[in-house]
């Protein structure tokens, strides 16, 4: 079967950095997507990788590893308003999006 | 503002009602999508619509009827749902098309109709 795992949640301290991990056993594999989602809000684009390597965005980057079947997410320079749940999904050969359940990140003062 | 708008944005409903949800998207987009959203579950596919023609149906029960009028409207019509049905109900769109020929791309979501079946 086809499967995403990420951790369920985490918690930071502001200003600090973070990792979200992503591994994933797909049936084969079109690219990567994180979403991000505040509560009661819709998810929203983070990032998309589909070569192997580090894409950066401002404070966010997002790293991928096809032969591992891995991904990450950093955040770095963290903020309060970055508590929310962070969306991991993999298009397989087939073009469908798998889902990951999500980790939700829980940031301190 | 994701340019997805999702109507209504919390429905309660008894199990012997008839209720539908609405989706409007003011993106161009040409692909819909129905996504459940279920608390510390995966988002589970429902229905996708590209250029107005149904392309998916994960298996969903035939007590949530999606329809799709034009590509910037979508439906979901319920009725005699369960209490297991309640969750967040996510609308999406996107560029849509064959992925092959640069299509589908990223998903655009509404911010959802949270439904509590009594």
């Amino acid at each position: 079967g086809q499967n995403i795992d990420q951790p369920t949640e985490m918690t930071a301290t502001e200003g600090a950095i973070v990792q979200i991990n992503c591994t994933y056993q797909t049936s084969g594999f079109n690219g990567l997507f994180w979403y991000q989602q505040h509560a009661g809000e819709a998810p929203t684009f983070l990032s998309y990788n589909v070569l192997d390597g580090l894409e950066e965005k401002g404070r966010f980057s997002s790293f991928l590893s096809r032969s591992k079947g891995y991904s990450y997410l950093l955040l770095k320079e963290l903020q309060m308003k970055d508590s929310a749940s962070y969306l991991c999904a993999v298009t397989d050969s087939n073009y469908q999006l798998i889902w990951g359940a999500g980790t939700k990140l829980i940031i301190k003062p | 503002e994701t340019g997805v708008t999702q109507t209504p944005r919390h429905l309660v409903m008894g199990m012997t009602n008839k209720k539908s949800l609405k989706c409007e998207q003011h993106l161009g987009h040409n692909a819909m999508y129905w996504y459940k959203q279920s608390a510390k579950k995966p988002l589970e596919l429902m229905f996708v619509y590209n250029f107005k023609e149904q392309t998916e149906n994960n298996s969903v029960p035939s007590r949530f009827s999606p329809e799709c009028p034009n590509s910037s409207h979508l439906f979901l019509h319920l009725h005699t749902l369960q209490p297991e049905d309640s969750a967040l109900y996510l609308c999406a769109s996107s560029q849509g098309g064959d992925p092959l020929a640069g299509g589908a791309g990223e998903l655009f979501f509404g911010e959802g109709s949270r439904l509590t079946v009594l």
